[in-house]
């Protein structure tokens, strides 16, 4: 079974700094897909970023990136020039080959301006 | 890209009474959606899956009975909370997975706050 460990409940960062946000997870598959959700006050799940299990190119959208570990099972989030607008619950998450989503428990980051 | 229109996005209804929740797909077809529940800043909890023209599989320790879930189109799966009671006040929200790329993840929409007084 998939497992999913966000050991961070809050971080803060200030504006314009960097922050990362850890995730470690566990699964017996050798092909799966991770990812990370954002979800601000609203309350909308938004896509921040993907990455392919058997891709070792870590992903990079605009500020955000990844730092994979394929054999430590890590999967962490640095977000670089943080904005006001970053500031949201973020989740990390594993899908095995077409099969469901497994959430961690969230992240809250807050930034500071 | 895909969109996920989920309505209605809050309702107030009495104790005992049933209430409806959508789950459209505007932009693809998906043949299987995800139900959550979520509590304030927790995580969402899968509630059940989904698929179209069959019966949805529901997780350990969720009350088909009480939850019933419709999948009647490729675009539309229903959540009917049956006989509400206070305790199943929540945020729902529901996903859906695109055909064209099963792996890339899911499509949210946007949640429905439900209160039962």
């Amino acid at each position: 079974a998939q497992t999913v460990t966000q050991s961070q409940p809050e971080m803060s960062v200030q504006e314009a700094e960097t922050v990362t946000l850890s995730c470690t997870y566990d699964t017996s598959e050798s092909d799966y897909y991770l990812f990370w959700y954002k979800q601000p006050p609203s309350r909308q799940m938004i896509l921040v970023i993907r990455q392919e299990a058997y891709k070792q190119q870590n992903a990079t959208e605009n500020r955000f990136s990844v730092n994979f570990q394929k054999a430590a099972k890590s999967f962490s989030l640095k977000i670089s020039d943080s904005q006001l607008g970053d500031a949201a619950m973020y989740f990390c998450a594993t899908m095995e080959y077409g099969n469901k989503l497994v959430f961690g428990a969230g992240t809250i980051l807050r930034v500071k301006s | 890209g895909a969109v996920v229109s989920q309505h209605p996005s809050r309702v107030i209804c009495k104790s005992g009474t049933s209430v409806k929740i959508e789950c459209r797909s505007l932009d693809f077809q998906a043949t299987t959606m995800f139900w959550y529940r979520q509590f304030p800043k927790q995580s969402l909890m899968l509630m059940a899956t989904s698929n179209e023209g069959s019966k949805a599989t529901y997780e350990q320790g969720v009350e088909k009975d009480k939850f019933l879930i419709n999948h009647a189109s490729l675009t539309l799966s229903t959540l009917t909370v049956t006989s509400a009671h206070p305790e199943d006040s929540s945020f729902y929200i529901c996903s859906a997975r695109d055909m064209r790329n099963p792996n890339y993840g899911y499509t949210f929409g946007s949640g429905t706050r439900l209160t039962v007084v």
